[in-house]
């Protein structure tokens, strides 16, 4: 079983749509969890940060937290063209400075 | 401010030669990242420095592969007699964090290594 999980995609929604990304991860004991966004040839970029169950927004990205089922996943509000890309899920592993990243889910946002 | 920079932003090496990859992170960040990017994977931790201390590589992958940051600033990753399987983009991150509860971590452009 891998650590972190993703679905790989295409992730299809149309312009204005919500979008919505989802992660596993495996440790229980994980405390830190992180959204990326890497467009195709760049790197990752960081969108958020979550460390508490429950829901975070940062203007159109909200994050949510439920570490009793092991899951974090990404809300994309008024989904764009240009959020099409492959979003990684990170996690931290307890006890360690290791980030385990997901493979990545590609998003694509139809005009 | 400036970004994390990387160099070169593109290597072909013959196998068996050596290579070394450069990270210059942001000005201030204590913490600094090493990954290991294949094609259609998320990125894999290789090892952790905070300032020049490396606390953590126990994802390099094998002993040609090391990492230094001996001025807790600027970080080379090398990786001695280089093999088709080391092809690979590698990217740096750094982060203002030293500890919990996480490590914003803001990578640098990656360095695409191809191995002939």
């Amino acid at each position: 079983q891998k650590e972190v999980e993703q679905n790989s995609g295409p992730l299809s929604v149309p312009e204005g749509a919500i979008a919505s990304l989802n992660c596993t991860y495996s440790d229980r004991g994980s405390q830190s969890f992180f959204w990326y966004r890497q467009y195709s040839g760049k790197s990752p970029e960081l969108i958020m940060s979550i460390y508490s169950n429950g829901d975070k927004e940062d203007g159109r990205f909200t994050a949510q937290l439920n570490k009793a089922s092991q899951y974090v996943s990404l809300l994309i509000r008024d989904s764009q063209p240009s959020d099409s890309a492959t979003y990684l899920c990170a996690v931290n592993y307890s006890g360690t400075y290791k980030y385990i990243f997901g493979t990545g889910t590609r998003l694509k946002v139809l005009a | 401010g400036a970004g994390v920079s990387q160099s070169p932003r593109y290597k072909v090496a013959k196998r068996g030669q050596d290579v070394a990859l450069r990270c210059d992170p942001i000005s201030g960040h204590v913490s600094l990242f090493w990954y290991q990017q294949a094609l259609g994977q998320g990125p894999e931790f290789l090892t952790y420095f905070q300032n020049e201390a490396q606390l953590d590589k126990s994802g390099l992958p094998s002993d040609r592969f090391f990492a230094e940051r001996p001025e807790g600033s600027v970080s080379t990753l090398k990786i001695q007699r280089t093999q088709q399987e080391d092809s690979a983009v590698y990217l740096c991150a750094s982060s203002l964090a030293t500890a919990w509860p996480g490590y914003e971590q803001y990578f640098g452009p990656g360095t695409r290594l191809t191995v002939t």
